[in-house]
């Protein structure tokens, strides 16, 4: 079946611009994740949805990121006014339950959206 | 203390042999933890998902689980050039809040 996609694969905008960041689950999964990863960095978690409200949305960096999510289905990630240290690979990751749903809770990745911030 | 801590390496191993990966972990509390293998320049991806004490096989892979000792291990055995990648552990935080990464292990089978 259909893995998870992410739009734009990539995602080059000027400073101080708005971006929306899309991730389309694997059909059927509940939970949705949203990380990010600076060049020759580790994964850093932003925030997870079950369904479509997110238990912890402590991992967002700051007031400029917001994400939401329609259902069991597609999630955005916004980031408005870009900064450069926002460049990054931002990835999504679906499990077909949450995080406290073992041994359902595995997570697989989309191929992430490469964003520069110019 | 990190809360999951991987030597970063690189951890070179000749093709054939074992390569023994270790994680340790602080949350005593934690239930998930899982094996992601990931390319230079491509996501993760998942390998193996252990949650109980003790050893999980899946093909040339084994994840080991000791949950007193806070520390979970990959084996590759009958190493391929193939398998040389960056391999991350990851561990469920024990609030099941989110899911706590390290930062990873590289390592390089040579032919």
């Amino acid at each position: 079946g259909a893995g998870v996609s992410q739009s734009p694969s990539n995602k080059v905008t000027e400073k101080g611009k708005d971006v929306e960041l899309r991730c389309d689950p694997i059909s059927g999964h509940t939970a949705l994740y949203w990380y990010r990863q600076r060049l020759g960095q580790g994964l850093e978690f932003l925030i997870y949805f079950q369904g479509n409200s997110a238990p912890d949305k402590s991992g967002l960096p700051s007031d400029r990121f917001s994400a939401e999510r329609t259902g069991e289905s597609v999630s955005t990630l916004t980031i408005q006014r870009t900064q450069q240290e926002d460049s990054a690979v931002y990835l999504c990751a679906s499990s077909l339950l949450g995080l406290a749903g073992p041994p359902y809770n595995e997570q697989f990745f989309g191929p992430g959206t490469r964003l520069t911030v110019l | 203390q990190k809360e999951v801590e991987q030597n970063s390496g690189p951890l070179s191993v000749p093709e054939g042999a074992i390569a023994s990966l270790n994680c340790t972990y602080s949350d005593r509390v934690s239930q998930s933890f899982f094996w992601y293998r990931q390319y230079s320049g491509k996501s993760p991806e998942l390998i193996m998902s252990i949650y109980s004490n003790g050893d999980k096989e899946d093909g040339r892979f084994t994840a080991q689980l000791n949950k007193a000792s806070q520390y979970v291990s990959l084996l590759i055995r009958d190493s391929q050039p193939s398998d040389s990648a960056t391999y991350l552990c990851a561990v469920i935080a024990g609030n099941n809040r989110k899911l706590i990464w390290g930062l990873g292990t590289s390592l390089a089978v040579n032919p």
